[in-house]
């Protein structure tokens, strides 16, 4: 099976501007849950997205959202950039089939994009 | 709030030591805990634990769970320099939520 993708893998922009992020999962998760990481904060919770609905959301701006596709595919966008934007977004895809389990609880991660605002 | 916290936050050892990292949690409605390491890239599983005293090995990587105490501990034997990485402890909750520790940064020295 084919790992997590995310597109693009490198991004840059200025202050202001919008970007958006793209994950495909693995084939058969209906589950994507984005983060982000930067070198002092470690792993901050974005959203987790499943069967197309926002089901959990961290403490994050308006300016950060997301949605989700038929396909399980999912986008993050952020609006009006900011320097302290500038992180490492992961995104991460999960079976969740309601049962108990690693094969349903492990979320996989994709190898991220890198975003610099400057 | 729910909370993981992992110490120590960094740690130093030569190889061929043995090292325990140790994450502990106050999650309400836990469900799972799960252990990742990462390198220079993105974090890759590498166990999950959902009941107390059931020890997940593989290799020279092991790791516990005390559901009563609320911790966990990953024991990494005969340390290589390819150890070397950030081990991130999370604890995922009965919403599928999962709530992070900041990571023990492992550094093997050869």
């Amino acid at each position: 099976k084919a790992g997590v993708t995310q597109t693009p893998r490198y991004l840059i922009k200025t202050r202001g501007q919008q970007v958006t992020l793209s994950c495909s999962p693995i084939s058969g998760h209906r589950s994507v849950s984005w983060y982000q990481q930067t070198p002092g904060q470690g792993l901050q919770f974005l959203f987790e997205y499943f069967s197309e609905t926002q089901r959990n959301k961290g403490n994050f701006p308006g300016r950060f959202s997301g949605r989700q596709f038929s396909n399980s595919r999912s986008e993050m966008n952020v609006s009006t950039l900011e320097l302290g934007d500038s992180a490492l977004y992961l995104c991460a895809s999960s079976l969740r089939n309601g049962r108990r389990g690693r094969a349903a609880d492990t979320q996989y991660f994709g190898p991220g994009t890198r975003l610099t605002v400057l | 709030e729910d909370k993981v916290v992992q110490s120590p936050l960094s740690l130093v050892v030569h190889e061929g030591d043995t090292v325990t990292l140790n994450c502990s949690y106050e999650v309400t409605n836990f469900r799972s805990l799960l252990w990742y390491k990462q390198e220079k890239k993105a974090p890759t599983f590498l166990f999950m634990l959902t009941s107390s005293g059931i020890e997940k090995k593989s290799g020279r990587l092991s790791s516990i769970l005390d559901k009563k105490e609320l911790f966990s501990i990953l024991n990494i034997t005969a340390t290589q320099t390819g150890d070397s990485a950030i081990y991130l402890c999370a604890v995922m909750d009965s919403n599928y939520q999962l709530i992070w520790g900041a990571g023990t940064k492992l550094i093997i020295k050869p």
